[in-house]
């Protein structure tokens, strides 16, 4: 099993609709997670950071954590072509962040 | 804040010679640097953890003697590939913490695109 398991899609939706993003990992005691957005040739750059059960919202971006099933989700409102791009899922284990392999999401007009 | 930047950006080289990739913070200072390898449509895999004044942690499987990292200042991590093969074409990305804000959000480089010819 994978430290951090994303399904690697496309996920395609439509513009103006919302799209949803789910990550699982393994490590139980696993406290801050991340989500980053990579867009073809670039590096990633980070989109939010949760650390406590329950939703955060920064704009049309809300994160989901929730500890108990070991699950944390990014969700698009609104979405936009220019949110086309892989997201990446990122989990805190000491030192370092574990990725995911990144789920590719495609915005069609 | 916590801008990242890396040079060159892009680098092509001949099989046997070796490359440095500079990172370095820009507005903030980094005790903590780490440095990544990413093959196209593959994930970010962790190289190593470079430390001000101390020598790296290499992750499992990444050669220190093939990959050397320098962290001489707080603000400057160096990766150097020696004696570069095909094999090691990639993707290079740098990240750093900006450690007075936040101690576990990592802030990432534009990458340096490695090609051995």
């Amino acid at each position: 099993q994978k430290e951090v398991e994303q399904n690697s899609g496309p996920l395609s939706v439509p513009e103006g609709a919302i799209a949803s993003l789910n990550c699982t990992y393994s490590d139980r005691g696993s406290q801050s997670f991340f989500w980053y957005r990579q867009y073809s040739g670039k590096s990633p750059e980070l989109i939010m950071f949760i650390y406590s059960n329950g939703d955060k919202e920064d704009g049309r971006f809300t994160a989901q954590l929730n500890k108990a099933s070991q699950y944390v989700s990014l969700l698009i409102r609104d979405s936009q072509p220019s949110d086309s791009a892989t997201y990446l899922c990122a989990v805190k284990r000491t030192d370092k962040l574990i990725f995911g392999t990144g789920t590719r999401l495609q915005v069609f007009p | 804040g916590a801008v990242v930047s890396q040079h060159p950006s892009r680098v092509i080289c001949k099989s046997g010679t070796s490359v440095k990739i500079e990172c370095r913070s820009l507005d903030f200072q980094a005790t903590t640097m780490f440095w990544y390898r990413q093959f196209p449509k593959k994930s970010l895999m962790l190289m190593a953890t470079s430390n001000e004044g101390s020598k790296a942690t290499y992750e499992q499987g990444v050669e220190k003697d093939k990959f050397l990292i320098n962290h001489a200042s707080l603000t400057l991590s160096t990766l150097t590939v020696t004696s570069a093969h095909p094999e090691d074409s990639s993707f290079y990305i740098c990240s750093a913490r900006d450690e007075e804000r936040d101690t576990d959000t990592q802030y990432f480089g534009p990458g340096t695109r490695l090609t051995v010819l």
